[in-house]
């Protein structure tokens, strides 16, 4: 079965310093990977996908992900954090039937 | 180009009601996709549209229902509400191919009191 893991529930990190969100997945055949961002009492924001090429992928607000096949990883990262980068993240897998499997979401603190 | 728009915002109901919420989508995309987002469970996929024809459901019980306008508008209902069925409900709309971004509405919160 499809699945999405996103193993911490919490990440902190001091404004300016580099961030990563982790993923991991497992699914059958290539997968379709997502992040999304989601600010308090809203929808969910896309912040940038992986279909095929190029492993790093680079999205919006300076977000960038790295997919690794072999560790079946796909990391958000962001070189410096700013305050108001803080929100909830989610990775997110998307099937061929179009079944979008979401992970339970990484709540990111970023302090001044 | 307008975003993918849903109404009511926030309802509230009654257990035993039935309740209808509706995601007009980006103009152009076909696709329509609703998952429920609780604090417990998550984001769930509840179904996915195209062009009128259901392509895809989750695992709810068949209180959950919905259907697709020849619009694209789509519509979700519920029936006989339970408390767990509080909720902020996603609508989604997209192109055609599952490689293809999702963009999310704001949602409709429902309470069930």
């Amino acid at each position: 079965a499809q699945s999405v893991a996103q193993p911490e529930d919490q990440v902190n990190v001091a404004e300016g310093n580099p961030l990563t969100v982790k993923c991991t997945y497992s699914v059958s055949g290539n997968p379709y990977l997502f992040w999304y961002v989601q600010y308090p009492n809203r929808g969910l924001q896309f912040l940038l996908k992986y279909i095929t090429g190029d492993n790093l992928v680079k999205g919006s607000y300076g977000f960038e992900a790295e997919f690794n096949k072999s560790q079946t990883s796909f990391h958000l990262k962001k070189p410096s954090a700013l305050v108001s980068d803080s929100a909830l993240y989610f990775c997110a897998v998307r099937e061929l039937g179009f079944k979008t499997i979401f992970g339970a979401g990484t709540r990111l603190f970023v302090k001044a | 180009k307008a975003g993918v728009t849903q109404t009511p915002r926030y309802l509230i109901k009654t257990r035993g009601q039935q309740v209808t919420l509706s995601c007009s989508p980006i103009s152009g995309h076909r696709s329509v996709s609703w998952y429920q987002q609780t604090p417990g469970q998550g984001l769930q996929f509840l179904f996915e549209y195209f062009s009128e024809t259901q392509r895809n459901k989750g695992n709810f019980p068949g209180r959950f229902s919905g259907r697709q306008f020849s619009n694209s508008r789509s519509e979700m209902n519920v029936s006989t509400l339970e408390l767990g069925d509080s909720a902020l409900y996603l609508c989604a709309s997209s192109l055609r191919q599952p490689q293809e971004t999702q963009y999310f509405g704001p949602g409709t919160r429902l309470l069930v009191l």
